[in-house]
């Protein structure tokens, strides 16, 4: 069936660090996927999306590529700041069925 | 404008209380969704209405009791709850299938705490 496979965390990364999260999926068809982010007490929030292969999700400074050659979509930000501390999850979407990572929590120390 | 509001922010109540959780959307989707986010897990679907009906139902107790009273409403009834049912639960709401580039739009949540 389909899934998400998300890079395990806690991550703790330095003001202005390099940020890669990693998401990988197994799908049947032409799902769409997303990375969402849930702040502390918060909803999850949108954060990019990608429809179909080699889009390109960006937002706020951070990107994904849907690539349908290694079943990946990897979020990376260059540069990030104590605000993205956050659980961001990846997520794949086919019809009205969503598939969710186990999400990965990120901390920025400044 | 792809805001879900929900209603109560939080909510406490005993195992022997009725209450109900409220989910609004006025972005002209179809499809609702009830997920069921336990801490430092990703949420859990737990029922999903498309044009008003009933379309899923994740083996969710019966004390759990979903309503859709119209495309823009969703209600969620709880009654008898268990203190495992302490959680926050999230509305979202989407195109209806078919539509190109479906996305789940959430709502902030309401808090549920089980005594």
């Amino acid at each position: 069936g389909d899934s998400v496979t998300q890079m395990e965390g806690p991550v703790t990364l330095s003001e202005e660090a390099f940020l890669t999260i990693n998401c990988t999926y197994t799908a049947t068809g032409y799902p769409s996927l997303f990375w969402y982010v849930q702040y502390p007490g918060e909803g999850l929030q949108l954060l990019l999306k990608a429809t179909k292969a080699d889009d390109k999700g960006s937002n706020k400074g951070f990107e994904a590529t849907y690539r349908k050659e290694t079943t990946s979509f990897h979020l990376e930000k260059g540069s990030v700041q104590v605000s993205d501390s956050a659980v961001y999850f990846c997520a794949l979407g086919t019809g009205n069925q969503f598939y969710f990572g186990t999400g990965t929590s990120l901390t920025v120390i400044p | 404008d792809t805001e879900v509001t929900q209603t109560p922010k939080h909510l406490v109540m005993g195992m022997t209380n009725k209450k109900s959780l409220k989910c609004e959307q006025h972005m002209g989707h179809r499809a609702m969704y009830w997920y069921k986010q336990k801490a430092k897990k990703p949420p859990e679907l737990m029922f999903v209405y498309s044009y008003e009906k009933l379309s899923i139902n994740e083996s969710v107790p019966s004390r759990f009791s979903p309503e859709c009273p119209n495309s823009s409403l969703l209600n969620l009834h709880l009654h008898a709850l268990q203190p495992e049912d302490s959680a926050l639960y999230l509305c979202a709401s989407s195109p209806p299938e078919g539509q190109p580039q479906e996305t789940q739009y959430f709502g902030p949540g309401t808090r549920l705490l089980v005594l």
